[in-house]
């Protein structure tokens, strides 16, 4: 596709409801990556594919987050038991190489909010 | 105390105006040094990219890092309404160049 697509674009769940957040890479993009972005506040890394191996997972907050991306392409970011301090933006970033230097194309997001 | 600091704002200037955006970090081994545009329920989208120290120009943005204050900045040239946005400094080291450290972003406001 031309962009990164995510979803849902919201969702709302109850405490203690697991959740699956959905990314769609930019087509033959090798390197994947989940951000969280609380209200007013810059995105923080969770972690990072490259193909489908993830090679960093230390952003991750507890063990109740889990990212997959068996194929090397479609992405999935779960949380199970939900609490309401995992309401926040989740945003997935894609890029051709695994370098910053070419920077990320992110997409718009997956607003959570845990009621 | 966080890694990147950045003056959340929010920041009003009148269009035609030159804003000055920045932000300080703490860490040495930062070397890559970039700056996002969020526009509101929209991800991040990257405007300047900068290795090490240095200046660097792009129609009317110019980014500068200046390593030995630990400070980096964005300056927009001739604002527009259509620059209203949140922008946020990034950075990262250079053996871990994929995990991006951010700052808790910059509201600016250009009134017509």
């Amino acid at each position: 596709g031309a962009g990164v697509s995510q979803s849902p674009r919201y969702k709302v769940a109850k405490r203690g409801q697991d959740v699956a957040l959905r990314c769609d890479p930019i087509s033959g993009h090798v390197s994947l990556f989940w951000y969280q972005q609380a209200l007013g506040q810059g995105p923080e890394f969770l972690t990072y594919f490259q193909n489908e191996a993830q090679l960093d997972k230390s952003g991750l907050p507890s063990d109740r987050f889990f990212a997959e991306r068996p194929e090397g392409s479609v992405s999935t970011l779960k949380i199970q038991r939900t609490q309401q301090e995992d309401s926040a933006v989740y945003l997935c970033a894609s890029s051709s190489l695994g370098t910053v230097n070419y920077g990320y194309t992110f997409g718009s997001g997956t607003r959570l909010t845990v009621v | 105390q966080k890694e990147v600091e950045q003056d959340p704002g929010p920041l009003s200037v009148p269009e035609g105006a030159i804003v000055s955006l920045n932000c300080t970090y703490s860490n040495s081994a930062f070397q890559y040094f970039m700056w996002y545009r969020q526009y509101s329920r929209k991800g991040p989208e990257l405007l300047m990219y900068t290795y090490s120290s240095g200046n660097k120009e792009d129609g009317r943005f110019t980014a500068q890092v200046d390593k030995s204050s630990k400070y980096i900045s964005l300056f927009i040239r001739d604002s527009q309404p259509s620059d209203s946005a949140t922008y946020l400094c990034a950075m990262s080291s250079e053996d871990s160049s994929y995990k991006l450290i951010f700052g808790s972003g910059t509201r600016l406001l250009v009134r017509p």
